[in-house]
């Protein structure tokens, strides 16, 4: 049962450094999402997925990138971070397209900071 | 422009008492509307959606109504219990052409004092 899973859970990094999170579901859904969660706000889209091999631009990709090599995974990158990305970040996952009232699962959140 | 309201911004209540978070939208075209509860630290979990014909829907001690003429909605939770202390976040759904958009309110931030 475990849904959704996002490693790393915290990371610190500097600014100008790279890294990687990783979004595992073992749901066989088709769609997969990356959001940012920042104090005040709602819940910002930043890349999304809608089967293995496609990525596609969310609300606020600038400065991330994205793989989705195998269905079951989805990475979010952070090329060179800046202390804008500072954010909790969550993975999610959808059988159908989100908002055809299809329900989203999402992962339990990685704690970013960029110092 | 599509936007999601959520009110109040954080609210305390003593356990056993009954709320009500309100949720007003200007979002068009309105497909669904969607309530998610999320525990500190942890993800969001859906508790009801409601569809256009909808203006009453249960799950428990959480009530959800909408009203698609005023653009309003509710949630109402009953006999509160400490475990209902959690942000409670209200989605929008609109229909652009052939995609599907979700806007997302800010969150109300709900804590239950014994």
């Amino acid at each position: 049962n475990a849904g959704v899973t996002q490693t790393p859970k915290f990371r610190v990094l500097k600014t100008g450094q790279s890294m990687t999170l990783l979004c595992a579901q073992d749901m066989n859904h088709e769609y997969m999402y990356w959001y940012r969660q920042d104090p005040g706000m709602g819940l910002r889209l930043i890349h999304y997925s809608v089967g293995e091999g496609t990525t596609a631009k969310g609300e606020v990709p600038d400065g991330y990138n994205v793989s989705r090599l195998k269905k079951q995974n989805f990475l979010l990158g952070l090329e060179s971070a800046a202390p804008s990305q500072t954010s909790v970040y969550f993975c999610a996952s959808s059988y159908v397209q989100h908002g055809f009232t299809g329900e989203l699962f999402f992962g339990e959140g990685s704690r970013l900071t960029v110092l | 422009k599509n936007q999601v309201e959520q009110s109040p911004q954080s609210l305390i209540i003593l356990e056993g008492k009954n709320c009500t978070l309100q949720c007003n939208y200007t979002v068009s075209p309105f497909s669904n509307l969607r309530w998610y509860k999320q525990d500190t630290g942890r993800g969001p979990v859906s508790l009801t959606i409601m569809t256009f014909s909808e203006n009453t829907k249960s799950n428990g001690r959480y009530t959800a109504t909408l009203d698609a003429d005023t653009k309003q909605s509710s949630l109402h939770i009953t006999a509160s219990q400490l475990s209902d202390s959690a942000s409670y976040i209200c989605v929008v759904s609109a229909k652009v052409d052939s995609n599907y958009q979700l806007i997302w309110g800010a969150g109300t931030k709900l804590i239950i004092k014994p």
